[in-house]
């Protein structure tokens, strides 16, 4: 256990559906993260929040779209995918940006039907 | 961004100690060196970090030379679950680009 809840854990959807992913940290951490990590790839580092402001968008298609109402939740919402955007979606939470320990959560199992 | 090169893979058999070394030949005066474990269809987990020289807790040791154009994750006595994918992450100036990961290295241990 993290500190970092993400639900749903495994989410099926189809290409014309709209779905959100939910990520929720109680550690008073100032940054979270989005990533996405396809089989056998690396993790890509998709959206960075600090302090409630988007300060990172690693050329993300704008079929996601990130929220962050607050400090400890973060959303992806999600539309019109495409079957290749079937991954697992990291979030991550960390005091600050900079040289700092991130604490991911469990991942949601995306799979775009 | 400073850019990291690992081994893709590495095997080890229970019991030995394990040095993982990553290269990051243009690191930058405020970078941190940190390291992350990831099992299958989990999130990464943080290990340990330093800025020079040697760090240990309780899960490994950091070695880093006195240029930190590398660094070697040394894990004493691998276990069977220590199996999995070893991160080096290298911050960059700016600060908010340091959660970049590469590919990182697998590590099998074998019984």
């Amino acid at each position: 256990e993290t500190g970092v809840t993400q639900t749903p854990r495994h989410l099926v959807m189809g290409m014309t559906n709209k779905k959100s992913l939910k990520c929720e940290q109680h550690l008073g951490h100032n940054a979270m993260y989005w990533y996405k990590q396809s089989a056998k790839k690396p993790l890509e580092l998709m959206f960075v929040y600090s302090l409630e402001e988007r300060v990172e968008n690693n050329s993300v298609p704008s079929r996601f779209s990130p929220e962050c109402p607050n400090s400890s939740h973060l959303f992806l919402h999600l539309h019109t995918l495409q079957p290749e955007d079937s991954a697992l979606y990291l979030c991550a939470s960390s005091p600050g940006t900079a040289n700092t320990e991130a604490f991911f959560g469990q991942g949601t199992r995306l799979t775009v039907v | 961004l400073a850019k990291t090169t690992q081994p893709i893979s590495m095997d080890s058999y229970e019991g030995q100690e394990v040095n993982i070394t990553c290269s990051h030949n243009n690191i930058a005066t405020n970078d941190y060196i940190t390291w992350y474990q990831q099992f299958p269809s989990q999130g990464p987990r943080f290990i340990i970090q330093g800025y020079k020289t040697k760090v240990t807790n309780e899960v490994a040791s950091l070695f880093i030379p006195a240029d930190r154009k590398s660094s070697t994750l040394s894990l004493p006595r691998v276990s069977l679950s220590d199996t999995a994918v070893y991160y080096c992450l290298v911050g960059d100036e700016a600060g908010a680009n340091n959660l970049f990961f590469g590919t990182g290295t697998r590590l099998t241990v074998i019984p």
